[in-house]
């Protein structure tokens, strides 16, 4: 089966600053990559599908992109309410349908 | 709006059995596919299982395989997970997960999730 990596497990940031969360594949995966927003407390949330393609009402400083197997989550001023945790998700050939580990996001 | 309800979650003795139901509206539930989706206490996600929108095709994680079986009634749009020779490691919150479409690909819709504790 194919896994997922992301890194970092968590990180902290401060207000206004670009933050990138990387999320590694160990196979091709073409661009069947989504990314996921779990705020503490509440369920998650689809933010990114298609590698690069926002969910509606997704704030546009959210954005994908991937480089080979390596796909990179970047919101480019963090916020105070993006505080949260975020997965990955690869959906190539799925099932199985595997999620990163997560990245906790904290300002600081 | 899309809503999806779960429900029968719950204290159970380690080789238990559980059901749980999620309620669906909003949309055609007939349409999509649906999955269940866990997270154990300060743990990530784990994918649990999917059925295509017929009920036609049904996938398992490796983890419940042959333990938990996943059904649907599109009369009633409810999404069942009949959960057989429960384990302390299945503990965690279920989602259930609509699709964006008739097989299993990403989820855009979650429920509020029921809680499952194996416990003795």
């Amino acid at each position: 089966d194919i896994q997922m990596t992301q890194s970092p497990s968590s990180l902290s940031a401060s207000v206004g600053d670009r933050v990138t969360i990387t999320c590694r594949a160990s196979q091709g995966i073409s661009n069947y990559l989504a990314w996921y927003q779990q705020k503490p407390g509440q369920v998650p949330k689809l933010l990114i599908y298609a590698t690069s393609t926002l969910q509606s009402g997704v704030p546009s400083r959210f954005s994908g992109s991937r480089s080979g197997t390596d796909f990179t989550l970047t919101i480019s001023s963090l916020q105070p309410e993006d505080v949260a945790t975020y997965y990955c998700q690869k959906y190539n050939s799925a099932p199985p349908i595997t999620f990163g580990q997560g990245t906790r996001l904290e300002i600081k | 709006d899309v809503q999806l309800l779960e429900s029968g979650g719950g204290l159970v003795q380690p080789g238990g059995s559980l059901r749980l139901s999620c309620a669906a509206s909003g949309f055609t539930f007939s349409s999509y596919a649906m999955s269940w989706v866990r997270q154990a206490p300060g743990k990530g996600l784990e994918w649990v299982s999917s059925i295509s929108s017929t009920g036609g095709s049904t996938y398992y994680a490796d983890s419940v395989k042959g333990r938990f079986t996943i059904s649907r009634d599109n009369s009633k749009n409810t999404l069942y997970l009949q959960m057989n020779s429960l384990r302390a490691e299945d503990t965690a919150v279920y989602y259930c997960a609509k699709d964006i479409g008739y097989r299993p690909l990403y989820f855009d819709y979650w429920g509020q999730g029921t809680l499952v504790t194996v416990s003795s």
